[in-house]
């Protein structure tokens, strides 16, 4: 299906693990982001690329890894999982100022 | 560093009513303001607005920017319940290494009431 899509969409974790967001888009947009959402904080930027093995920190990066070996994908880990990282991940994309996002995976840290 | 301040954070209204959504912001090199509402799932777009003074307009929302004074107002008439959710303001910077990141706030939540 064309578009941009998020797994798992929910997620239940210990502390400590490591865990894997994955985002997926059909669109060949250059850019793509990740954000956390917080009540209270909207959307924090964690981490965006502009192409291909381009990457760059955003807002809030500490605790977090991407990589970007092909356009269409944009993988978000937590290498050792915190509950301060509990929250909804959203991942987007853009040709250039207009973001996309999809769906969402809400992760729990137990 | 680039902020976004809407207010209010939250407000309640009666089917009907109108509201005023503001948005407030401080960037280094603006280039774009952009509204998206979010209800219980992704942000969806509504607006970019680049200019000053030009209102953008669909359906009973309305948006409009003053770039001297380093704001945007998104209007809702004749709210429905279906206007509940939250809605974000981002800006968008044109600079540099900045070029496509858009910086949210912090979120306005409307709950519209029957």
């Amino acid at each position: 299906d064309a578009g941009i899509t998020q797994s798992p969409r929910y997620k239940i974790t210990e502390t400590g693990r490591q865990v894997t967001l994955m985002c997926h888009q059909t669109w060949s947009h250059s850019y793509m982001f990740w954000y956390r959402q917080d009540l209270g904080h909207g959307l924090r930027l964690i981490y965006y690329s502009a192409a291909a093995d381009i990457t760059d920190k955003g807002e809030v990066p500490d605790g977090y890894v991407v990589s970007r070996s092909k356009t269409e994908n944009f993988p978000l880990t937590l290498e050792s999982a915190t509950r301060s990282q509990t929250s909804v991940y959203f991942c987007a994309s853009s040709l250039s100022i207009e973001q996309f996002f999809g769906p969402g995976t809400r992760l729990t840290v137990l | 560093e680039d902020k976004v301040v809407q207010s209010p954070l939250s407000l309640v209204v009666h089917e009907g009513d109108t509201v005023t959504l503001n948005c407030s912001y401080e960037v280094t090199n603006f280039r774009s303001l952009l509204w998206y509402k979010q209800e219980k799932k992704a942000p969806t777009f509504l607006f970019m607005l680049t200019s000053s003074g030009i209102e953008k307009k669909s359906g009973r929302l309305s948006s409009i920017l003053d770039k001297k004074e380093l704001f945007s107002i998104l209007n809702i008439t004749a709210t429905q319940t279906g206007d509940s959710a939250i809605y974000l303001c981002a800006v968008a910077n044109a600079g540099g290494t900045s070029y496509g990141k858009l910086t949210f706030g912090q979120g306005t939540i409307l709950t519209v009431h029957p």
